[in-house]
């Protein structure tokens, strides 16, 4: 399977402010997916970012808030913009490939003070 | 809409005491189901999938199986290293974004 490096694994930040997430692909992959899951719940997707076009996003989540960036096949980074303690949660990026399925990074801790 | 359910939410089992864990789903079109192991502060860990009514597939004391409706996950002679949360997701179509149910926090008692 695809080997995912997700950073950073967790971060404490003041309201306000933004915290970029880096994933970093072993391998060229054509679509990268971003999840979010709040304490105690699933996983809730945020957007799929294919690289050369813009990120689409999902009832609920805007491209103000949660910029994506896919420069690359194999890297892509997610913003979280703005931070309020409803954002305390574990983001995670995930990419799919043929014959190896769905795999997902290690995620990122946030909580926001 | 696309929906996956788990049940149930929560299971405290006896080290040795076998159980199953249930995934009902209801899609426009079922390309696969997938279970997941998570560990706390972890990402998911793929362990199968399935892809039509009637496949089985094993690995160690864990046998998933899928019906047209849903699929369950065996546990038999848990040990406490098999607690963790266990997530069902499904793909619909090509290579979209899977869908996730809630899971289920398995913990089992030395």
């Amino acid at each position: 399977s695809a080997v995912i490096s997700q950073k950073p694994s967790r971060d404490i930040c003041q309201r306000g402010t933004s915290l970029t997430i880096q994933c970093q692909v072993d391998s060229q992959v054509t679509m990268m997916f971003w999840y979010r899951q709040q304490p105690g719940q699933s996983l809730t997707l945020i957007a799929t970012a294919n690289q050369g076009s813009e990120a689409t996003y999902e009832s609920g989540f805007v491209i103000d808030k949660f910029p994506i960036s896919r420069p690359n096949l194999t890297f892509s980074t997610l913003t979280v913009s703005n931070m309020s303690p409803e954002d305390s949660s574990i983001y995670l990026c995930s990419v799919v490939r043929r014959n190896y399925g769905y795999t997902f990074g290690s995620g990122t801790r946030l909580t926001v003070v | 809409e696309d929906q996956v359910t788990q049940s149930p939410e929560a299971l405290r089992l006896q080290e040795g005491e076998s159980s199953s864990l249930n995934c009902s789903y209801t899609v426009s079109g079922l390309r696969g189901l997938f279970w997941y192991r998570q560990d706390p502060g972890k990402g998911p860990e793929f362990l199968f999938t399935l892809y039509s009514a009637g496949e089985e597939k094993e690995k160690e004391r864990l046998k998933a199986t899928l019906t047209k409706k849903e699929s369950f996950l065996h546990i038999t002679a848990p040990k406490p290293e098999d607690s963790a949360t266990y997530l069902c997701a499904v793909q619909v179509s090509g290579n979209t974004p899977l869908v996730f149910g809630k899971g289920t926090r398995l913990s089992v008692i030395a």
